[in-house]
């Protein structure tokens, strides 16, 4: 079974431009999940989404971040414009609706902003 | 708000020696607990999880960790390390908020 993919796994760009991550979920997941990681840190959820429905986007910096899952089932999350701050790893995750307590991450992307 | 707490920010042992790394949380309800590990240049892996019932529970590679209500603590055991678990080490907490993680320990094994 493959698991979550997440692309791209590196970007590196200028401050005030912006970037986009993609992940697609394990299949038959509804339930997916964007974090942060800060070097150092545990991550921190930005939005979980319950099938096409963001059901908590309580810390997500609206005025830069955004978004969409459309169809339910891959998504994508926008930075407009990036910061120097928001350097750091991007995660997304996946929880079933027969498990949904349990959380399956992939492997990040790796964001620098100069 | 919950919170969870990792008292070690980077343990080092020898191989064969005995592993604790300690996280308390803070929440008085009813809670979901994990363990999950990254080794380096790998995603996060579940590594246990305890939703009830017994509070020692047995994950993969060796690994137990124990509920302790009263002390609000899940400490992650393993009685002999091997190099190959060089990795860092998340505890999670979900109680009435999503999952919140501690800020990790990093563990580094030597021969």
């Amino acid at each position: 079974e493959a698991g979550v993919v997440q692309s791209p796994r590196y970007k590196i760009i200028e401050k005030k431009q912006p970037v986009a991550f993609w992940c697609n979920p394990i299949s038959g997941h509804n339930t997916l999940y964007w974090y942060l990681q800060n070097l150092g840190q545990g991550p921190e959820l930005l939005i979980r989404y319950e099938n096409e429905e963001a059901v908590d986007d309580s810390q997500l910096p609206k005025d830069r971040f955004s978004a969409e899952r459309l169809k339910g089932v891959d998504s994508t999350l926008k930075i407009q414009p990036a910061e120097l701050g928001d350097s750091a790893v991007y995660l997304c995750a996946s929880s079933p609706p027969w498990g949904p307590e349990t959380q399956y991450f992939g492997p990040g992307t790796r964001l620098l902003v100069l | 708000a919950q919170s969870v707490s990792q008292h070690n920010h980077h343990v080092i042992l020898s191989e064969a020696a005995s592993l604790e790394l300690g996280c308390n949380y803070s929440y008085g309800g009813t809670v979901n607990l994990f363990w999950y590990v990254q080794y380096p240049g790998q995603h996060l892996q579940l590594l246990l999880k305890y939703f009830s019932g017994d509070p020692l529970v047995k994950g993969i590679k060796g690994f137990e960790a124990e509920f302790i209500k009263s002390k609000f603590s899940f400490n992650l055991r393993k009685p002999s390390v091997q190099w190959s678990d060089t990795a860092e080490y998340f505890c999670a907490v979900k109680g009435n908020t999503p999952l919140v993680f501690g800020k990790g320990t990093r563990l580094s094994v030597i021969a």
